[in-house]
Order: structure tokens, then sequence, then C-alpha cells
């Protein structure tokens, strides 16, 4: 079936760790990728997406993603995590109007 | 302000009953789509809707109906025949051509079935 894994269910780091949360896709052909972000009490805002064109897409925050189209993967990554970065993350493909969302990281950071 | 409104933000109704969430936007977009999200099983796709009077089943439709008369409104209705109604419901849009698959997210309502 038509997927898509986020590898890590629950994250927890300390500030100023470097981050990297892992997304695959299961999709052929041509999709766009987004990252979205879920901060407590708030409502799902993107953070980052992929049409086409520079496989390493910046986002708002200081993240970024990696486009790797060999692998099916899209790994959201960020050098230097903050305490207020808490939150969950969601990886989404859109293929044929249709936006599926993986199941979501939640990411703890300690202060 | 421009957004996406969902209402109510918390319902609760008796097994068997149908209920009715509301989902309007004033971003004068084309799409809409309405998602549940449970706990551990991120966001699932339940309708979307491209153009008004036309929408697409997602992945898990069985006991939901929408309908698309208006373009800034798109409501769901839960009905007696979905098994595990008790969720938290998000209703997105997204523009049209170009900008296609972004999606802005209303606060979502969460309903609770006794």
């Amino acid at each position: 079936a038509q997927s898509v894994s986020q590898h890590n269910h629950h994250v927890i780091l300390s500030e100023a760790a470097s981050l990297e949360l892992g997304c695959n896709y299961s999709y052929g052909g041509t999709v766009n990728l987004f990252w979205y972000v879920q901060y407590p009490g708030q409502h799902l805002q993107l953070l980052l997406k992929y049409f086409s064109g520079d496989p390493l897409v910046k986002g708002i925050k200081g993240f970024e993603a990696e486009f790797i189209k060999s692998k099916f993967s899209f790994n959201l990554r960020k050098p230097s995590v903050q305490w207020s970065d808490t939150a969950e993350y969601f990886c989404a493909v859109m293929r044929d109007d249709k936006i599926i969302f993986g199941k979501g990281t939640r990411l703890h950071i300690l202060p | 302000d421009g957004g996406i409104t969902q209402s109510p933000k918390y319902l609760f109704r008796k097994e068997g009953q149908n209920v009715t969430l509301s989902c309007e936007q004033n971003l004068n977009h084309d799409a809409m789509y309405w998602y549940r999200q449970d706990p551990g099983q991120g966001l699932r796709l339940i309708y979307y809707s491209q153009i008004v009077n036309d929408f697409q089943k997602g992945d898990i439709a069985e006991g939901y109906s929408v309908s698309r008369e208006k373009k800034e409104s798109f409501p769901l209705t839960v009905t007696s025949a979905q098994k595990n109604p008790t969720a938290f419901y998000l209703c997105a849009s997204a523009p049209g051509q170009g900008l296609r698959g972004e999606l802005f997210f209303g606060e979502g309502s969460r309903l609770t079935v006794l």
C-alpha cells in the first residue's frame, strides 16, 4: 500500500543537539513533499516543502530537509535544536491531489 | 482575518446519532480536506474536494459523508455507521495551481461519542 513512514515516534534531545527525523514514502513518480509542525496548543503549520529543483530545501526556524529520490526519503534536519522546537512533526506527500501524512514524531527538547 | 473556521470546537454525542462538523474558509482556496487525528496515528484523510460540487473519498471515508455546495464551505457528517467516531477532526484548505498541496488548517473539532 502507498504510505508515508516516519521512523521515530518519540525523540528526546537536549538543547543544542543536532536533529534528524526520518521520512520515507512509497509512491512512485512525481511527488510533492512537506514537513508540518504542530506546537503544543497550536494549529498545524507548514515547516517546509519540496516541489522541484534543489533537493535541499530550507524552511522556517532553521529547519531544512533533503529530498533523496533514489531512497524515497525526505529527512528533516536542524543543526542545533532549541527548547521551543518541542512539538509534533509530520511528514506529508502529495500525489494526485491526495495529501497523505505520516504518523508523526513527537520531539521533546530538554532545557 | 483570513482563515479556516471549524465549529464546534468540542462536541459530545450519544451513540447512534449523526453529527455534522462545520468548516468554513475565507481564503478563496479551491481545495478543502478533512482529516482525522488520533494519538499515534497521525492524520488520516477522510474526504477531499478540489472544486465545488465534487469530492473524493480519502483513506478512511467509511461512516462519513461530505458536501461541497459552496467554495467556502465543506461540512463533514459523522454518521452512526462510523464504528469509532471519537476523535479530533481537522479541516484544511489549499490554494490553486502552483501552490497546491500547501495546507492551511483550522483549529479542529474534538468529537466525543458517549
